[in-house]
């Protein structure tokens, strides 16, 4: 069966440290991949997106790899701030018209 | 400001009561989407519509139902059939739909609380 697993244990870094959080699938041939921020009762916002021919995409201090043979991708937060604790989504295409979301990874970063 | 309005942001029901959640958009996005979201789990796809006048179910449509009569306009009601309807509901839009759906928009989401 179709499976997007993200790391439902919360991440806990220290403030300035790089924080990776991991998206991995099964039996799914995606298109792209996307990440999204969401903040407690509220709802996802939009971060960077990755096509299934590129490795690596940058925003500010935000890095996407994707590895379509490993079926995962990474989400890197450089220089991470309290201000960037957030549960982050992965989501990605199923070949239909819709996304698929894993279930987030909570993000804590101590000042 | 463009966005997606949702409304109620909090709305109590009793059970066997039919209720309906409102989304918004003035964007002038062609697709549009609900999820649900229950605590600690990722997004499920309720419905979603990619023309006016058209929608698809989604992975769990059972017990919902969902109108698109104008481009705005997605509204969502959550029927007595509906077994377990406590949840934080989502709507989305985005530019067009198929295959590639491009990044979708939120709104802030409507909690649902059955008593």
């Amino acid at each position: 069966s179709q499976k997007i697993e993200q790391n439902s244990e919360a991440l806990n870094i220290q403030e300035g440290k790089t924080a990776t959080l991991t998206c991995n699938y099964t039996n799914y041939s995606p298109a792209y991949l996307q990440w999204y921020r969401q903040d407690p009762g509220r709802g996802p916002v939009f971060l960077l997106l990755i096509r299934e021919n590129e490795k690596e995409k940058r925003k500010e201090r935000l890095k996407v790899t994707f590895d379509t043979t490993l079926k995962q991708s990474l989400f890197h937060i450089t220089a991470s701030q309290p201000a960037d604790s957030a549960t982050y989504l992965c989501a990605l295409d199923n070949a239909g018209n819709m996304l698929t979301f894993g279930g987030g990874t909570r993000l804590m970063v101590k000042p | 400001d463009g966005g997606i309005t949702q409304s109620p942001k909090y709305l109590f029901r009793k059970e066997g009561q039919n209720v309906t959640l409102s989304c918004e958009q003035n964007l002038n996005h062609d697709a549009m989407y609900w999820y649900r979201q229950d605590p600690g789990q990722g997004l499920r796809l309720i419905y979603y519509s990619q023309i006016v006048n058209d929608f698809q179910k989604g992975d769990i449509a059972e017990g919902y139902s969902v109108s698109r009569e104008k481009k705005e306009s997605f509204p969502l009601t959550v029927t007595s059939a509906q077994k377990n309807p406590t949840a934080f509901y989502l709507c989305a839009s985005s530019i067009a739909g198929g295959r590639f759906t491009g990044e979708l928009f939120f709104g802030e989401g409507s909690r649902l609380t059955v008593l």
